[in-house]
């Protein structure tokens, strides 16, 4: 399979613990996107890398989100002191230089 | 990043032709129309994306008026397996993507 994928598909996780997602891009797609989805939503843009650059971050990211992509390959997501606000489908896309999209299967959390 | 407006849901029978029209009046001149459909659980899949005309691929149609204000995704003889939500998006295609709350289509057998 050659599309992106992310892990863990679904966590579980109690209020105030910190928790990390993997995204791994299509292969040699430069651009790595973060949105996050609630019920019933679309998807909300989070921030974007081109490479290993982060040029974009949303309001929506607070400061106990960050964002990484070393080396321009996968990106992880880290969530600290998780609310149960942060519950939501937090999805990954990736797309080569100016062009379409392409999204992940997503990481669905759930904060007890 | 122009607005778009689509309806809220839609119903069909199988074996229909089901168009979704998406409004969009603030389109610029460098704005790209992309409709996406997203079953749930999973990411969005993107489906089509056109400038201006029409664009067929195998799985839709996309027309796009002259005046490129709104937009008719058209999906032939629709089955079960079409139920989902579809989302148009308007936008610069090197910029982030923002999603409305999509058109929900219920496919009846």
């Amino acid at each position: 399979d050659t599309g992106v994928s992310q892990d863990p598909r679904h966590k579980i996780t109690k209020r105030g613990q910190n928790v990390t997602f993997r995204c791994d891009p299509i292969s040699e797609h430069n651009r790595l996107y973060w949105y996050r989805q609630t019920l019933g939503q679309g998807p909300e843009f989070l921030t974007y890398f081109q490479n290993e650059a982060q040029l974009e971050k949303s309001r929506l990211l607070s400061d106990r989100f960050s964002a990484e992509r070393p080396k321009g390959s996968f990106s992880t997501l880290e969530i600290q002191r998780t609310e149960q606000g942060d519950s939501a489908m937090y999805l990954c896309a990736s797309s080569p230089w100016e062009d379409t999209q392409y999204f992940g299967p997503g990481t669905r959390l759930t904060v007890l | 990043l122009a607005k778009t407006t689509q309806p809220i849901s839609m119903d069909s029978y199988e074996g229909q032709e089901v168009n979704i029209t998406c409004s969009h009046n603030n389109i610029a001149t460098n704005d790209y129309i992309t409709w996406y459909q997203q079953f749930p659980s999973q990411g969005p899949r993107f489906i089509i994306q056109g400038y201006k005309t029409k664009v067929t691929n195998e799985v839709a149609s996309l027309f796009i008026p002259a005046d490129r204000k709104s937009s008719t995704l058209s999906l032939p003889r629709v089955s079960l397996s079409d139920t989902a939500v579809y989302y148009c998006l308007v936008g610069d295609i090197t910029d982030k993507l923002i999603f409305g709350t999509g058109t929900r289509l219920q496919v009846f057998p």
